[in-house]
């Protein structure tokens, strides 16, 4: 199986400033369509997941333009650039190229 | 509106069987193939299982496989998800997922499996 490896565990950060996650996989995720689907999600305190990203640097609807995905291969980021408030909670990579799917192990955004 | 309506979930014993379903609105059912994540109290997401449109194919995780069975009525615009043979392990918020890149989640069902 794939395995997803992210960081760092935790991110403390200011208000206002940006704040990158790391995301690596184990294997390429290119599919044999040339797609590459890295997905991101964010967690909020006692909410379901929400996608915000879908391969590699696609915003889903709704999701703030301060949100960016990047990366190709097997190293990815996720980069809010402006972190909010709202932003609070666990952020999750997941390959969605090869089965059975996989998620990372998550990353918690707190305010300092 | 995309809807994902999770239910179902229970207080199970060891070994025993629940099955959940996931009632769906907003979209084209039939058209989309959908997924269940689970996940556990104070962890991670993980991917339970996977199926394809009209059901012909279906995926599952390692530590589900041969006792979780999913299936699909796209008469009823539902997804449902079999829990046989259940473990402490097991005891999980369950979150039905539409397609396979988990484009929107549902509010999520709790089993729990104790005794």
């Amino acid at each position: 199986d794939v395995v997803m490896t992210q960081s760092p565990l935790s991110l403390p950060v200011t208000l206002g400033q940006p704040a990158s996650i790391s995301c690596r996989s184990s294997q390429s995720l290119v599919y044999s369509d040339g797609n590459t689907y890295l997905n991101w999600f964010q967690q909020r305190p006692g909410q379901s997941p929400r996608r915000l990203i879908y391969k590699v640097s696609n915003r889903d609807s709704g999701v703030p333009d301060r949100f960016s995905g990047s990366g190709s291969g097997t190293d990815f980021t996720l980069t809010i650039s402006r972190v909010e408030a709202e932003d609070v909670g666990v952020y999750y990579c997941m390959q969605g190229t090869h089965w059975p799917r996989v998620f990372g192990g998550g990353t918690k955004v707190e305010i300092k | 509106e995309v809807q994902l309506l999770e239910s179902g979930g229970d207080l199970v014993q060891p070994g025993g069987s629940v099955r959940l379903s996931c009632a769906a609105s907003g979209f084209t059912f039939s058209s989309y193939a959908m997924s269940w994540v689970r996940q556990a109290p104070g962890k991670g997401l993980e991917w339970v299982s996977a199926i394809t449109t009209t059901g012909s194919n279906t995926y599952y995780a390692a530590s589900v496989k041969g006792r979780f069975t999913i299936s699909r009525d796209n008469s009823k615009n539902t997804l449902y998800l079999q829990m046989n043979s259940l473990r402490a392990e097991d005891t999980a918020v369950y979150y039905c997922a539409k397609t396979a890149q988990h484009e929107y989640w549902g509010q999520g069902t709790l089993v729990t499996v104790s005794s």
